[in-house]
C-alpha cells in the first residue's frame, strides 16, 4: 500500500538512552516532516526536509538530529533521551512545500521514556 | 505570530443531531486553513482545506466549513452525525515558507451518544 509509515510504533526505554524513530514514504513526495503531539494531544512541527534538505527546524532540543539519507525517508534520532520526550511522533509527506499539498501523515510512534 | 484557538475542548452530540466545531485563527495575511481528523491510535487525516475563492468548502465524510475573514473563523460543520465520527479534530493554520509548517490547534474531543 502506497503510505507514511513509521517504525516502531511503540517505543519504551530509560532516561540517558539514544534511539531512533524510522519514517518511510512511497508517494514520491518531496517534502517530509516530524511533529511531536504531547500527552494533552497539543501537535507541534518539529522537523521538514524537502527533498533531503532541512527546511524547517523549530526550536528543539540539539538531543533531537532529524537524518535524510534520501527523500523517502526521514528518520528521527534521540540522544540522552528525558521523561520530557514522551510523546506520541508523527513523521508526514507532501508533494512539495507549497501549502496547496496535502500532509500525509504516518501512524505515529508513541515514545515513553522512564 | 500564528496561532489557531479552538475554544471547545471535548464535545457530545446525540447521533444524527448536527455538529459544529469552532475554530478561530490569528495570521496576518490570506490564511491556508484545514481540518484535520484523528481517530484513537491513528494518524491525522485531512478532512478539507482553504486557499482562497469560495468560502464554503466541502470535505471528506460529508463535512463542510465556513472561512468568515471578518470573524478570523473556519468552522466545521456536519448536517447528521455518526457514531463513527467520534474522534479528535484539529484546526490548524499554514504557516512559514510556503505557508508549509502547520500551525495546529488543541483540539477538540467529539463523542457521539447514542
Amino acid at each position: 500500500d502506497t503510505a507514511v509509515s513509521q517504525t516502531p510504533k511503540y517505543l519504551v526505554t530509560q532516561m540517558g538512552n539514544d534511539k531512533s524513530i524510522k519514517c518511510e514514504q512511497n508517494l514520491g513526495h518531496d517534502t517530509m516532516y516530524w511533529y511531536k503531539q504531547d500527552s494533552k494531544k497539543f501537535l507541534k512541527i518539529m522537523f521538514s526536509y524537502n527533498n533531503k534538505e532541512l527546511i524547517i527546524n523549530e526550536t528543539v532540543p540539539n538531543r533531537f538530529s532529524p537524518k535524510s539519507p534520501d527523500k523517502a525517508h526521514l528518520n528521527l534520532h534521540i540522544n540522552s533521551l528525558e521523561l520530557g520526550d514522551s510523546a506520541v511522533y508523527f513523521c508526514a509527506s507532501s508533494l512539495s512545500t507549497s501549502a496547496y499539498n496535502e500532509q500525509f501523515f504516518g501512524p505515529g510512534t508513541r515514545l515513553t521514556v522512564l | 505570530a500564528q496561532s489557531v484557538t479552538q475554544p471547545d475542548i471535548h464535545i457530545t452530540v446525540s447521533e444524527g443531531a448536527s455538529l459544529e466545531l469552532r475554530c478561530n485563527y490569528s495570521y496576518g495575511a490570506t490564511p491556508y486553513l484545514f481540518w484535520y481528523v484523528q481517530s484513537p491510535g491513528q494518524g491525522l487525516q485531512l478532512l478539507l482545506k482553504y486557499f482562497s475563492g469560495d468560502t464554503l468548502v466541502q470535505g471528506i465524510k460529508g463535512f463542510e466549513a465556513e472561512f468568515k475573514r471578518s470573524q478570523s473563523s473556519f468552522n466545521l460543520r456536519k448536517p447528521s452525525v455518526h457514531w463513527s465520527d467520534a474522534a479528535e479534530y484539529f484546526c490548524a493554520v499554514g504557516a512559514g515558507q510556503a505557508g508549509t509548517a502547520l500551525i495546529f490547534g488543541k483540539g477538540t474531543t467529539l463523542s457521539v451518544s447514542s
